[in-house]
């Protein structure tokens, strides 16, 4: 799986879009770009996820750069809810074992 | 859909005895189910790969005498702690892959503590 680097924290205030960063520069051409949350004391959520398109559900939305190399979850309107820690995970599949890496802890702030 | 649940979500128990924590599917059929642990202010780390019918294959440092796991059916799949110390408390969480799809879905998680 190719590595991916996130940064450690960030804050974002109650209402605003939180544009959380990742960057893969070593992605492959088959390697998709997963992204889950885990609250604290949870177990991880899947959010989006996406190949070389952008993408968006109702949680988020994937912005991914021509060349694949990094890409930005867009929360658009954060709430205090949305406090979790962020993992970027690029992988083949979902469907096996997924290498959670250090994410990025998001504080909402009110 | 896709619901993992687990069970206990929180359980505490003396050195030296086995606490078994289990792993269900609730709405569907899992031929593959994965068992992580975390520790406080850590990521996940994968521990084991259980395949329904056949024996865990287990990640390099994670004994698997000590961790054993079962995957008996497609919706069960459980993980005995035995002879548990205060070094194995964490989180542990299990995740499970939907049958003949790229999917899986997490559990909420069990906290271990051990005294």
């Amino acid at each position: 799986d190719a590595k991916t680097t996130q940064p450690t924290s960030m804050d974002c205030a109650e209402g605003r879009a939180a544009n959380l960063p990742c960057n893969h520069s070593t992605i492959s051409g088959n390697e998709y770009v997963y992204w889950y949350r885990q609250i604290h004391s949870q177990g991880p959520q899947y959010i989006i996820h996406g190949l070389k398109n952008n993408e968006t559900n109702e949680m988020a939305s994937l912005i991914i750069t021509e060349d694949r190399k990094s890409s930005t979850l867009i929360l658009p309107h954060a709430t205090l809810r949305d406090t979790a820690v962020y993992y970027c995970i690029v992988r083949v599949t979902s469907g096996y074992a997924l290498n959670f890496g250090k994410g990025t802890s998001l504080l909402v702030t009110p | 859909g896709a619901v993992v649940s687990q069970h206990p979500s929180w359980v505490i128990c003396k050195s030296g005895t086995s606490v078994k924590i289990e792993c269900r599917s609730l709405d569907f059929q899992a031929t593959t189910m994965f068992w992580y642990r975390q520790f406080p202010k850590q990521s996940l780390m994968l521990m084991a790969t259980s395949n329904e019918g056949s024996k865990a294959t287990y990640e390099q440092g994670v004994e698997k005498d000590k961790f054993l796991i079962n995957h008996a059916s497609l919706t069960l799949s459980t993980l005995t702690v035995t002879s548990a110390h205060p070094e194995d408390s964490s989180f542990y969480i299990c995740s499970a892959r939907v049958q003949g799809m790229d999917e899986q879905y997490f559990g909420p998680g069990t906290r271990l503590t051990v005294t």
